[in-house]
């Protein structure tokens, strides 16, 4: 059981890149979320899948896309890097979208030049 | 979603009680509290969750008072290892309404525990 798995863990693009973050969950989960965190700050939901075949925007998407690829997996995308985009993306999941607890997985570090 | 205000930092000693404090004036009717615990380069944690008076578990306890426009994480006898960024995280229940499960990190309380 290795609960959130993410990859890459570390990863640098050039302005204008794209790229996929990998996300899957061995919890039979149904609702899965993505997070940015910047340095010293908080975590900002950027989109978050209420089950297999929805997903819906969360506070900062601009720049992103995700896929819920199937109930394990939920990819994020970024189509043109931009330095902003600089950051730490942590995925989670969770048994339900109700304030339950939420299984983080240890984060993709993202620099974008 | 409620908007959850607590201090920036804390400092304390190891053997010590902490109470970290968290406000939420507009928390709703359906709204929980959770509580988790972020060490540097990793993933929150989760330590503890309630809804109204007291919540104890092996990690913590968690005060609420009885209008719930705050809380209270308690942390008895912290040790090194208890150094990380906590946050406080006011949520809804709602499962289907389009705004369900959109739970808000602030910037955390991060507590330096010394020697």
């Amino acid at each position: 059981n290795a609960g959130v798995t993410q990859t890459p863990k570390f990863q640098v693009l050039k302005t204008g890149q794209s790229m996929t973050l990998q996300c899957a969950q061995d919890m039979n989960h149904n609702s899965m979320y993505w997070y940015r965190q910047d340095p010293g700050m908080g975590l900002r939901l950027i989109y978050y899948s209420a089950s297999e075949g929805t997903t819906d925007k969360g506070e900062v998407p601009n720049g992103y896309n995700v896929s819920r690829l199937n109930k394990r997996e939920f990819s994020l995308r970024l189509e043109s890097a931009a330095p902003s985009q600089t950051s730490v993306y942590f995925c989670a999941s969770s048994f339900s979208l109700r304030v339950e607890t939420q299984y983080f997985g240890p984060g993709t570090r993202l620099l974008v030049l | 979603l409620a908007k959850t205000t607590q201090p920036i930092s804390m400092d304390s000693y190891e053997g010590q009680e902490v109470n970290i404090t968290c406000s939420h004036n507009n928390i709703a009717t359906n709204d929980y509290i959770t509580w988790y615990q972020q060490f540097p380069s990793q993933g929150p944690r989760f330590i503890i969750q309630g809804y109204k008076t007291k919540v104890t578990n092996e990690v913590a306890s968690l005060f609420i008072p009885a209008d719930r426009k705050s809380s209270t994480l308690s942390l008895p006898r912290v040790s090194l290892s208890d150094t990380a960024v906590y946050y406080c995280l006011v949520g809804d229940l709602a499962v289907l309404h389009t705004n369900a499960g959109k739970s808000t990190f602030g910037d955390g309380t991060t507590l330096t525990v010394k020697p």
